[in-house]
């Protein structure tokens, strides 16, 4: 079983839709969680953290559940400037930074 | 602040050529990371750096591939002799225990 698993999607949404995408993570003692933004052709960037109580950024907010070792990221009023893939970041317990494993992304296409 | 510095953008070689890719990290930042990005594989982390120490490289594929990290401001990592299914994006990214990661625009690889 991979330790991070998403959905590829692709996720199709017009403009002005909310739209959701889950993670899930395979251990239970994994540390910190993040959500990057890849655009095509072009590096993964931090988009959020991930914190236990759960935290907005504007139009996004990024959830956990550690009794179900999934996270989840919400988009709300999605824009045309959201498209891109979304990859969900697990860090593991146990050393000085961590383990860092990375999923392989939700696609996310936004039309007007 | 720069970021993370790679080079070359894109490298076009033949299968048995030697292949170096280069990168220079956020200054301060102690921490250094490889990854290969592929359709089918995702993102892979194939070795990391702390304080120029590899502390990880159990992803790294197979004795063709090495990386040095002579100082805190340079990383190379080697494919010798290069195949075609090391055909990929390549990404360096780094970090502080404080700082989340920052990756480079990355080299895409392709071996004929």
């Amino acid at each position: 079983r991979k330790e991070v698993e998403q959905d590829p999607g692709p996720f199709n949404v017009p403009e002005g839709a909310t739209v959701a995408f889950n993670c899930t993570y395979s251990n239970s003692a994994s540390q910190s969680f993040f959500w990057y933004r890849q655009d095509c052709r072009k590096e993964p960037k931090l988009l959020m953290s991930v914190y236990s109580s759960g935290n907005e950024d504007g139009r996004f907010t990024a959830q956990l559940n550690r009794a179900s070792q999934y996270i989840s990221l919400l988009i709300r009023d999605s824009k045309l400037s959201d498209s891109a893939t979304y990859l969900c970041v697990v860090v593991d317990r146990g050393s000085t930074l961590g383990r860092l494993y990375f999923g392989r992304g939700t696609q996310l296409t936004v039309w007007p | 602040d720069a970021g993370v510095i790679q080079s070359p953008r894109h490298e076009v070689t033949e299968m048995g050529q030697e292949v170096t890719l280069r990168c220079k990290p956020i200054s301060g930042h102690d921490y250094l990371f490889w990854y290969r990005q592929t359709m089918m594989r995702g993102l892979e982390l194939l070795i990391y750096f702390n304080n120029n120490v590899p502390i990880d490289d159990s992803g790294m594929p197979e004795d063709r591939f090495s990386a040095k990290m002579p100082n805190a401001s340079f990383s190379t990592l080697k494919i010798q002799p290069s195949e075609p299914r090391d055909s990929a994006v390549y990404f360096c990214a780094s970090s502080s225990p404080v700082t989340p990661l920052h990756f480079g625009n990355g080299t895409r690889l392709t071996v004929t």
